[in-house]
């Protein structure tokens, strides 16, 4: 009963290094979304997938870019880090892109740009 | 454009204590609201929602009832435990266009309970 999974659960990178964090539901949900949460800001909206093949742009895109991989992943990919981009970065899922689905979300990836 | 107010925190209560916490919402329509937990070192979770006017979400002795004149949706519970100390979060969900099912999150309540 995963749910949604993300990988790695912590990483610290140097500024400038690429990495790409993993997420993967087994709920067969169409729509997939990632946010990154930052002391006293809530969550915010990184991108999205409505459903497999399409993505959009969310609250905070920059510096970022996604992969809908399939149906079941959705990768979010720093190209070069930065230290504002240190953040808990939290993966989630629903039913389909309407209010009433709710979110499923993962446990989070803890990353740290020096 | 659409946004969340919650009430800042942190909010420390002694076990048993009765626990508000508030929610207020700008929206350009109808929006569902929910409200999610979060535990330490865990995601969020969804404790409950609503998706109409007038309508009230309930779980785990939780309560909050739509309020469109109020444009409120505000937590509430009658005896809080524990258990209960973990970070809330109110969020709606848009029904328009562009931003269909797309969440917007207040920025969080720290609640602590003390034995």
């Amino acid at each position: 009963n995963a749910g949604v999974t993300q990988t790695p659960k912590f990483q610290v990178l140097k500024t400038g290094q690429s990495m790409t964090l993993q997420c993967a539901q087994d709920m067969n949900h169409n729509s997939m979304y990632w946010y990154r949460q930052d002391p006293g800001m809530g969550l915010r909206l990184i991108y999205y997938s409505a459903s497999e093949g399409t993505t959009d742009k969310g609250e905070v895109p920059n510096g970022y870019n996604v992969s809908r991989l399939n149906k079941r992943e959705f990768s979010l990919r720093l190209e070069s880090a930065a230290p504002s981009q240190t953040s808990v970065y939290f993966c989630a899922s629903s039913d389909g892109p309407t209010p009433q689905k709710p979110q499923h979300f993962g446990d989070g990836t803890r990353l740290s740009i020096l | 454009g659409n946004s969340v107010t919650q009430m800042e925190g942190p909010v420390t209560l002694s076990e048993e204590a009765f626990l508000t916490i508030n929610c207020t919402y700008t929206a350009t329509g109808y929006p569902s609201l929910f409200w999610y937990v979060q535990y330490p070192g865990e995601g969020l979770q969804l404790l409950l929602k609503a998706t109409k006017a007038d309508d009230k979400g309930s779980n785990k002795g939780f309560e909050a009832t739509y309020r469109k004149e109020t444009t409120s949706f505000h937590l509430e519970k009658g005896s809080v435990q524990v258990s209960d100390s973990a970070v809330y979060f109110c969020a709606l969900s848009d029904r328009r266009g562009s931003t269909l099912g797309r969440l917007y999150f207040g920025r969080g309540t720290q609640l602590t309970v003390w034995p």
